[in-house]
């Protein structure tokens, strides 16, 4: 277990919903990072938090949003899901260079 | 923008024996590090391996090590006396500065 946890592990939703993943990073850790995994792929990098800024952000559209906290667990919004939106979300944190990840939650967009 | 392949879509070992994993990436920068990740079922990324590209000595833990070969930008992993646990997907990736580059994984099975 690395310490990281994400909820809900599992999620369905409408097209045109919006939807709320949660992460809460492992002790100490200040930086937050959230990676999108389609079916069969590798994962692809959304954004990143450090100390609640956006440190960095992948090519993905302005309808995913994201938060950290001062307790640096941090949230990523998507809003109007399609159905390409169908993947897992991963959530990292981060101290130097080695990032420890959370299981995932698995979100389906019908 | 940094690039990782994997050619290497699935593959297949018996428990005990050697396999190696392939990966190259394409990277204008000097410093950098590479990971080596491995997905069980469970879906949680577990760090595997690292290298930093300023170290020519290739990192070694355990059972696993890497061929990491910088003027070529390989970096393929190779897993010792192969066990049932293994059986997993492995990704190779590229530490950007900020972000995490992966290949698309190679589907390893270790079969009894």
């Amino acid at each position: 277990e690395t310490g990281v946890t994400q909820s809900p592990t599992h999620l369905i939703k409408t097209r045109g919903q919006q939807v709320t993943l949660r992460c809460s990073s492992q002790s100490g850790h200040n930086t937050v990072s959230w990676y999108q995994q389609a079916l069969g792929q590798g994962p692809q990098f959304i954004f990143q938090y450090y100390r609640e800024e956006e440190n960095g952000r992948g090519n993905f559209p302005p309808r995913f949003s994201g938060l950290q906290f001062p307790n640096y667990s941090s949230e990523l919004n998507v809003n109007a899901l399609e159905l390409d939106d169908s993947a897992l979300y991963l959530c990292a944190s981060s101290e130097n260079t080695e990032a420890f990840f959370g299981q995932g939650t698995r979100l389906t967009v019908v | 923008a940094q690039t990782v392949t994997q050619s290497q879509p699935e593959m297949s070992v018996q428990e005990a024996e050697t396999v190696t994993l392939s990966c190259t990436y394409d990277t204008s920068e000097s410093n950098y590090y590479l990971f080596w990740y491995k997905q069980p079922p469970s879906r949680q990324m577990i760090l595997v391996i690292r290298q930093e590209a300023y170290k020519q000595q290739n990192a070694t833990e355990n059972r696993f090590s890497v061929n990491f070969q910088k003027a070529a930008k390989s970096f393929s992993l190779k897993i010792s006396d192969s066990q049932l646990g293994d059986t997993a997907m492995y990704f190779c990736a590229f530490d950007s500065g900020y972000a995490l580059n992966f290949g698309k994984g190679t589907s390893l099975l270790v079969t009894p």
